[in-house]
């Protein structure tokens, strides 16, 4: 199985339409990041959580909100989906030391109709 | 604010040429450097990183050197091989005050494609 698991891996949903990502890891890391990616543009910081109890908004995070249920699950929720919010997202976990690995998940191809 | 710019791509090359990819990154802090591999349907895996200047990463037959005179971190192979076709991203994380920690700033993505 894979460390950090996200599901689903692909999902189409209609416009103004509430989702949610979820993504839970075996690392047993502290920290783990919701990022979008966008052709041309790399991997967008969207929110990151340091602990459970500890929720940071990052570069994108507008029409987006998380949850850190328990250490080893971080969601992503669109409230309202919209088009534009069309993207592939990945989340991450890292031990926290500024240089070691991320390590992420397989990603969700999301589609807004 | 932190940034990093890579080449434009795609770059296409054949089997057994040498690869290049330029990485410049901006930072407000001191930063960590990486690059990362997204092959086809997965999610990103570390390739190789360093963490100060003058450091050298390798992994795979891949290298990269950390330049801070420059603020570069070009990624070089000398020979590369089919399997090697993916999408690089040049990334840093900057220690910023501790509220920084495992933050990563990515470049937009180079596509590489390697033909037999």
């Amino acid at each position: 199985d894979a460390d950090v698991t996200q599901t689903p891996r692909n999902r189409i949903t209609k416009t103004g339409k509430r989702i949610m990502l979820e993504c839970s890891q075996t690392k047993g890391h502290d920290r783990m990041y919701w990022y979008r990616q966008d052709p041309g543009l790399g991997l967008r910081l969207i929110y990151y959580s340091f602990d459970v109890k500890d929720i940071n908004k990052g570069e994108i995070s507008d029409g987006y909100s998380v949850s850190r249920q328990a250490q080893a699950k971080f969601s992503l929720s669109l409230e309202s989906a919209i088009p534009n919010q069309t993207a592939l997202y990945f989340c991450a976990t890292s031990v926290g030391v500024e240089d070691t690995e991320a390590f992420f998940g397989q990603g969700t191809r999301l589609t807004v109709v | 604010g932190d940034s990093v710019t890579q080449m434009e791509g795609p770059v296409t090359l054949s089997e057994e040429a040498f690869l290049t990819i330029n990485c410049t990154y901006t930072a407000t802090g001191y930063p960590s450097l990486f690059w990362y591999v997204q092959y086809p349907g997965e999610g990103l895996q570390l390739l190789l990183k360093a963490t100060k200047a003058d450091d050298k990463g390798s992994n795979k037959g891949f290298e990269a050197t950390y330049r801070k005179e420059t603020t570069s971190f070009h990624l070089e192979k000398g020979s590369v091989q089919v399997s090697d076709s993916a999408v690089y991203f040049c990334a840093l994380s900057v220690n910023a005050g501790g509220t920084s920690y495992g933050k990563l700033t990515f470049g937009q993505g180079t596509i590489l494609t390697v033909h037999p």
